[in-house]
């Protein structure tokens, strides 16, 4: 079974300040790497995935993802976050097929 | 909005009352999940469905849940007997499964309130 860890439970940054949520997930022969975003009271949207291919993915909102195998990472990066950005970030890994399991989440703050 | 959807979004019941929750995912998927969200945590997964097949419970599914997907379209969740630690968002995602490949998409979740 996969599973994901999310070491930062919360992360405080200014406005256009860079920012980097970390993930780790534990190896698989393959798997599938996501982040989605949280805002309060709502559901989970998806921001980006890999799946296969290039190992840096673009997603929305200006957020990338570099899958590093050799480390068993997913990092999240912005390089200049807003305001809006405000929300909790989750990390999540399947290994092709059925459940996805998630991290326990990154609440991100950005400080005017 | 061809999004997944789900109602109602939020529910207070009290202790030992029977609730049931609907998801009705993105028309083509074949696939739909149950998740349950407490808070500070992530998403737990619960129960999947391809078409009307119930293929995977999690043993956090007690036997007070049920979930159904008669037609391979929408899905019901039922809770008998709340208990006040089923307090939780109970979140619907949907997905199409293409080769290994699969993006799993989620509703706006049902927030549930056990007195």
């Amino acid at each position: 079974a996969q599973s994901v860890t999310q070491l930062d439970s919360q992360v405080p940054v200014f406005e256009e300040a860079p920012v980097e949520l970390r993930c780790n997930y534990s190896s698989s022969v393959s798997v599938y790497l996501f982040w989605y975003v949280q805002y309060p009271n709502q559901g989970l949207q998806l921001l980006l995935k890999y799946l296969s291919g290039s190992t840096l993915v673009k997603g929305i909102n200006g957020f990338e993802a570099e899958f590093n195998k050799s480390q068993t990472s997913f990092h999240l990066r912005k390089p200049s976050v807003h305001i809006s950005d405000t929300a909790e970030y989750f990390c999540a890994a399947s290994g092709g097929y059925q459940k996805v399991t998630f991290g326990t989440g990154t609440k991100l703050q950005v400080i005017p | 909005d061809t999004g997944v959807s789900q109602d109602p979004r939020h529910k207070i019941t009290k202790r030992g009352q029977n609730v049931t929750f609907r998801c009705d995912p993105i028309s083509e998927h074949n696939r739909l999940y149950w998740y349950r969200q407490t808070l500070g945590q992530g998403p737990e997964f619960l129960t999947y469905f391809q078409n009307e097949a119930q293929l995977e419970k999690s043993r956090l599914l007690s036997d007070r849940f049920s979930a159904e997907r008669p037609k391979g379209s929408f899905s019901t969740l039922e809770i008998q007997r709340t208990e006040q630690g089923d307090s939780a968002m109970y979140l619907c995602a949907s997905s199409l499964r293409v080769g290994l490949q699969e993006t799993q998409y989620f509703g706006p979740g049902t927030r549930l309130l056990v007195l």
